[in-house]
């Protein structure tokens, strides 16, 4: 069964600063999915990664992956309130997408 | 201009009654799905259609019926709503299956929030 764990779940911080959210699954994947859910609204695509070693920066925010290890980041630079969020992983499994449980940011201005 | 169009954003319903939750696409995608959202839990897959191909995931209750009249539009049954199924209803579109797509992403629409009496 495949799983998909992400790390933190909550994550309070000040603006400017950098964070790593981190998205560990079980089994082997070969695309993976970032997506932003603001609350009450629908879920807004942000990034797919096909391959290992994969890198895909869209203004502060930088994805990777690394296939051999099962795991993709989600780096935060210099974080502004704009960004509070929950940050969702999922991945590709045949023709179905897995999410993780979601990582709910909260950027204090 | 929005693609995956969600009707009603909000949606209410007494416990019992069924309800149906509509989808419609601008986008000319071969799959569409649907999945159960409820609050701060990730998103779960219902069903999906493959064109005309429904394909169900195994955990999905019974109560819980779609049906994909063409290819743009697909609506979400709920025959005799219980209070746990008051959630977000997320509808999804891709222009392949997944494992076909190279880096298309899921077109989510806004979603239907359904509320249970």
């Amino acid at each position: 069964e495949l799983k998909v764990e992400q790390n933190p779940l909550f994550l309070s911080m000040q603006e400017g600063k950098n964070y790593t959210i981190y998205c560990n699954y079980s089994t082997t994947s070969d695309r993976l999915y970032w997506y932003r859910q603001d609350p009450g609204k629908s879920l807004e695509s942000l990034f797919v990664l096909l391959s290992n070693g994969a890198v895909k920066q869209e203004g502060r925010l930088m994805a990777s992956l690394d296939t051999k290890a099962r795991l993709s980041t989600l780096h935060i630079t210099a974080a502004v309130h704009d960004l509070s969020a929950t940050y969702f992983c999922a991945v590709n499994r045949d023709d179905k997408i897995i999410f993780g449980k979601g990582t709910r940011l909260h950027i204090l201005p | 201009d929005a693609m995956v169009i969600q009707n009603p954003r909000y949606q209410v319903t007494q416990f019992g009654k069924p309800v149906t939750l509509s989808c419609s696409q601008t986008l000319n995608h071969n799959v569409m799905y649907w999945y159960q959202q409820k609050s701060s839990q990730a998103p779960k897959l219902l069903f999906h259609y493959y064109d005309k191909d429904f394909n169900n995931e195994a955990d999905t209750p019974d109560n819980f019926q779609s049906r994909r009249p063409n290819t743009s539009f697909c609506f979400l049954d709920i025959r005799s709503p219980g209070l746990g199924d008051a959630a977000m209803y997320l509808c999804a579109t891709s222009r392949a299956l997944l494992v076909d797509t190279s880096n298309q992403p899921q077109h989510f629409g806004d979603g239907t929030r359904l509320s249970i009496l």
